[in-house]
């Protein structure tokens, strides 16, 4: 199985920086690399996939590279309504896992 | 618009059967390959289960698999997963989720990530 890692764990963060959010995964996932958003008692919801495709309507902030093992997710300038938990996803092969998450909070 | 709905969550004795529905609407159901998610209280996600457009495969993470069958009525518009033999750490919310995958001539395929999501059911096991 691949397991996937994020970091860090949480964050503390101001309105208007620069976020940056990584993922590592424990074998090469190429670009099957995907990334969801989450808010307290919301279903995830789908931001980037393939590594740095966004999924329609998501602000042009978000951003995501990398390839092999190692990625990022930055929001290049937080917004009040980015304040949520991260989480990546491997779609390279089942099991189709996730990172922990990355909990994104105001600091 | 594309909905998914769960239903059938609830309170459920350690060793016992429940069965969770996800009703779509707003799309092909039959068209798409579909997915169980879940996530304990305070947890992170974990992927269980996927199966595909027409019923026919099906994929299930080690720590379901041989208790858990995820299934799928095209007719009813309708995802189910049977839960047997559920235990503590089965305690969760249970989401249903939408494959971003696609159709061509030859069949439909998996993208193996989760475009729509629906609000979850809570699954307790507990005596």
């Amino acid at each position: 199985d691949i397991q996937m890692t994020q970091s860090p764990s949480s964050l503390s963060a101001s309105v208007g920086d620069r976020v940056t959010i990584t993922c590592r995964a424990s074998q090469s996932i190429t670009k099957y690399l995907n990334w969801y958003q989450q808010k307290p008692g919301r279903a995830p919801k789908l931001l980037i996939f393939g590594v740095s495709t966004l999924q329609t309507g998501v602000p042009s902030r978000f951003s995501g590279s990398g390839s092999g093992t190692d990625f990022t997710l930055t929001i290049s300038s937080l917004h009040p309504e980015d304040f949520a938990t991260y989480f990546c996803q491997q779609s390279h092969s089942a099991p189709f896992n996730f990172g922990q998450g990355t909990k994104v909070d105001i600091k | 618009e594309v909905q998914l709905v769960e239903s059938g969550g609830g309170l459920v004795q350690p060793g016992g059967p429940l069965r969770l529905s996800c009703a779509a609407s707003g799309f092909t159901f039959s068209k798409y390959y579909m997915h169980w998610v879940r996530q304990a209280p305070g947890e992170g996600l974990v992927w269980l289960s996927r199966i595909s457009s027409d019923g026919n495969s099906t994929n299930y993470a080690d720590s379901v698999k041989g208790r858990f069958t995820i299934s799928r009525d095209n007719s009813k518009n309708t995802l189910y997963l049977q839960m047997n033999s559920l235990r503590a750490e089965d305690t969760a919310v249970y989401y249903c989720a939408r494959d971003q995958g696609y159709c061509l001539g030859s069949g439909c395929y998996s993208e193996d990530y989760f475009d729509y999501w629906g609000q979850g059911a809570l699954v307790t096991v507990s005596s």
